[in-house]
């Protein structure tokens, strides 16, 4: 059964400094989105993206945070210059369809990023 | 806006024994509920969704759901637990016209089984 892959498992960063997530969605999925649970509390929506452009964001999502999608295959997160509140697990999710549509939204197994 | 909530943090089953998993949400809309179960080290898998019609949804595992329009819940149910389901629950939401793709998550529930 086809799954959505993160890498790296586990990503350790100074503060300040720029990292990147990578996701690699379902083949034949068109929406693709970032999650992140900081530890202890809720998973939370940080931003959904299809044909190459953002569709929706939250206000987590501010200007620190971009998304990509380099290639036919990979959907990246990077985080400009990381903050220790961006300690979190980062979930991947695709979707065949989005918005409007009754599609589920499949996640990858999650990155943890810790900031130190 | 659009909330969920699971008001326990923890529920303990004997292996055997019916479980149940609650969940209330809010939503302006049309509600499109989820269940999603994550074991350690693994993501968020799918285990059923309620879109419309039948209040009764069957999912993957044994897992069943039950929509409840009026008390606006959809608790997690499986009449016979087993080890093997002990994991992290989460119910989520999402408002279908409304808010677009997000997912709304709840804090999410341990279900532990004792054998």
């Amino acid at each position: 059964e086809p799954e959505v892959t993160q890498t790296p498992s586990h990503q350790v960063t100074q503060m300040g400094q720029e990292v990147i997530l990578r996701c690699v969605p379902i083949s034949n999925h068109l929406y693709f989105y970032w999650y992140r649970q900081i530890l202890g509390q809720k998973v939370e929506f940080l931003v959904s993206f299809y044909n190459n452009e953002i569709s929706e964001k939250s206000e987590i999502f501010d200007d620190q945070f971009s998304v990509e999608r380099p290639d036919g295959s990979n959907f990246t997160l990077k985080i400009r210059s990381t903050k220790l509140e961006d300690s979190a697990m980062y979930f991947c999710a695709s979707s065949p369809r989005g918005r409007g549509s009754t599609d589920t939204q499949y996640f990858g197994p999650g990155t943890r990023l810790t900031v130190l | 806006a659009q909330s969920v909530a699971q008001p326990e943090d923890q529920v303990n089953v004997a292996e055997g024994n019916p479980l149940t998993v609650k969940c209330t949400y809010s939503v302006s809309g049309n509600p499109y509920l989820f269940w999603y179960v994550q074991y350690p080290n693994r993501g968020l898998q799918f285990l059923l969704k309620y879109i419309t019609g039948d209040n009764l949804v069957k999912g993957s595992y044994g897992f069943e759901a039950e929509f409840n329009k009026s008390q606006t819940s959809f608790h997690l149910k499986k009449p016979s637990a087993l080890v093997s389901d002990s994991a992290l629950y989460f119910c989520a939401v999402r408002d279908l016209y409304n808010a677009g793709n997000m997912l709304t998550f709840g804090g999410g529930t341990r279900l532990m089984v004792k054998p």
